[in-house]
């Protein structure tokens, strides 16, 4: 079968640093993204990593590590409005994007 | 430019009843995706469409399930004989090509079956 794990949750507080981590377990893999989903809002995208290594966009950085079938996103500086719920997906075999079950973040003052 | 679009954003419904979900992506691009999300749950991939096309069927959870997508652009999701396990929010996506993994996602529509 296909799987992602991540935490269920996370909580942080205002301006520290968060590693939202993401397994996975596919048939075929071209690359993991990471969404952002606000309540009662679509997903957005934050990134995508199709070669092992960081990428960095502003305050968020994703990590993909193939051999390990392992990757993070990884928040800075955290604000308040990052409260949401974050989904790693796995663009696999037949271009299928599986999402995982998502990680509610709780930014706290 | 405008985003993808979906309607109805709200439909309640009999068990038993089809509904039709209607998706239109972001103009030029040839990928669109449809998904489920039901409460505080993850995203379920139902279909995928390259242009008019669908490779790959085998998300769409029974086959009261089905999806179009004509002219390379509008796309509708068809729910035959609706039941209470299909209340969900159907989300739809569309990104510039396949592999391309930046989708840009609609509003949704919330389906309710009574």
């Amino acid at each position: 079968g296909q799987s992602l794990e991540q935490p269920s949750e996370v909580t942080a507080v205002e301006g520290a640093i968060v590693q939202i981590n993401c397994t996975y377990q596919t048939s075929g893999f071209y690359g993991l993204s990471w969404y952002q989903q606000h309540d009662g809002g679509a997903p957005t995208f934050l990134s995508y990593n199709g070669l092992d290594g960081l990428e960095e966009t502003g305050r968020f950085s994703s990590f993909l590590s193939r051999s390990d079938s392992y990757g993070y996103l990884l928040l800075q500086e955290l604000q308040m409005k990052d409260s949401a719920s974050y989904f790693c997906a796995v663009l696999s075999g037949g271009f299928k994007t599986i999402f995982g079950a998502g990680t509610r973040l709780f930014v706290k003052a | 430019g405008a985003g993808v679009s979906q309607s109805p954003s709200n439909k309640v419904t009999e068990k038993g009843k089809d509904v039709e979900l209607r998706c239109d992506p972001i103009s030029g691009h040839t990928a669109l995706y449809w998904y489920r999300q039901s409460l505080g749950q993850g995203l379920e991939f139902l279909i995928y469409f390259q242009g008019n096309s669908a490779p790959d069927k085998s998300g769409l959870p029974s086959d009261r399930f089905s999806a179009e997508r004509t002219g390379g652009s509008v796309s509708t999701l068809t729910i035959q004989r609706t039941q209470q396990e299909d209340s969900a929010v159907y989300l739809c996506a569309s990104s510039l090509q396949r592999g391309i993994d930046e989708q840009f996602f609609g509003p949704g529509t919330r389906l309710t079956v009574l």
